[in-house]
């Protein structure tokens, strides 16, 4: 157990609607990072927050928000979802901003029918 | 910024035998981990590896900073060491982590 805790495990929608995937750090990391890795694919950095404040973006669409909340949870919103959208999504944590062991929660699968 | 690879892409194994998985980097980096992303898609953390060696069980690792490259070792493989093997490295200027593109392991009984 990495000590992060990412929910929904699993998730089933349609094309054109909206989730929240939910992550909660591990006590004490200040820094959270979302990561989509699709079929057979590498790991694809969307973006990461440091104590609330987000600290970098990467290839994340504009039809998806992140937020880190004061208890420093974060939720990762993804809208208007399309099929290509189905993936492994990741949420990670550190104990400072980019240094330090980074730990990975068990991940959100999301399919997009 | 940094680029990070790994090699080979892709090994089969017979179970009982051992294994070198390498990861290049292509600059000078304060940390990086050793992942094993496993059949049922976790992501487990297997070394914290700035530098130097560490030993866990049959995996053992080695980072040799100044030459930017880092060796993962897995002696006796067995089943359970299948999946995708993932380093990664700060990146140089930025807030968050770079990863390799993974080495497929599969081992057969």
């Amino acid at each position: 157990d990495s000590g992060v805790t990412q929910t929904p495990k699993h998730l089933i929608t349609a094309t054109g609607q909206r989730v929240t995937l939910r992550c909660s750090p591990r006590s004490g990391d200040l820094s959270v990072y979302w990561y989509q890795q699709s079929l057979d694919q590498g790991l694809q950095f969307l973006i990461q927050y440091y104590n609330g404040e987000e600290r970098a973006k990467g290839n994340i669409l504009e039809r998806f928000s992140a937020q880190q909340f004061p208890d420093l949870h974060s939720e990762l919103n993804l809208s208007s979802l399309e099929l290509g959208d189905s993936a492994l999504y990741f949420c990670a944590s550190s104990r400072e901003v980019n240094t330090g062991e980074l730990f990975f929660g068990e991940g959100s699968r999301l399919t997009v029918l | 910024g940094i680029q990070v690879e790994q090699s080979p892409p892709d090994l089969i194994l017979q179970e009982g035998a051992n294994s070198t998985l390498r990861c290049n980097f292509s600059d000078s980096v304060n940390n990086l981990q050793w992942f094993h992303q496993n059949p049922w898609g976790q992501l487990i953390n297997l070394f914290y590896i700035p530098s130097g060696t560490k030993q866990n069980g049959r995996l053992s690792a080695t980072t040799v900073a100044t030459e930017r490259y880092s060796l993962l070792y897995i002696s006796s493989s067995q089943t359970t060491d299948s999946g995708v093997y993932f380093c990664a490295v700060p990146k140089t200027y930025g807030q968050n982590f770079v990863f390799g593109p993974g080495t497929r392991l599969s081992v057969l009984p």
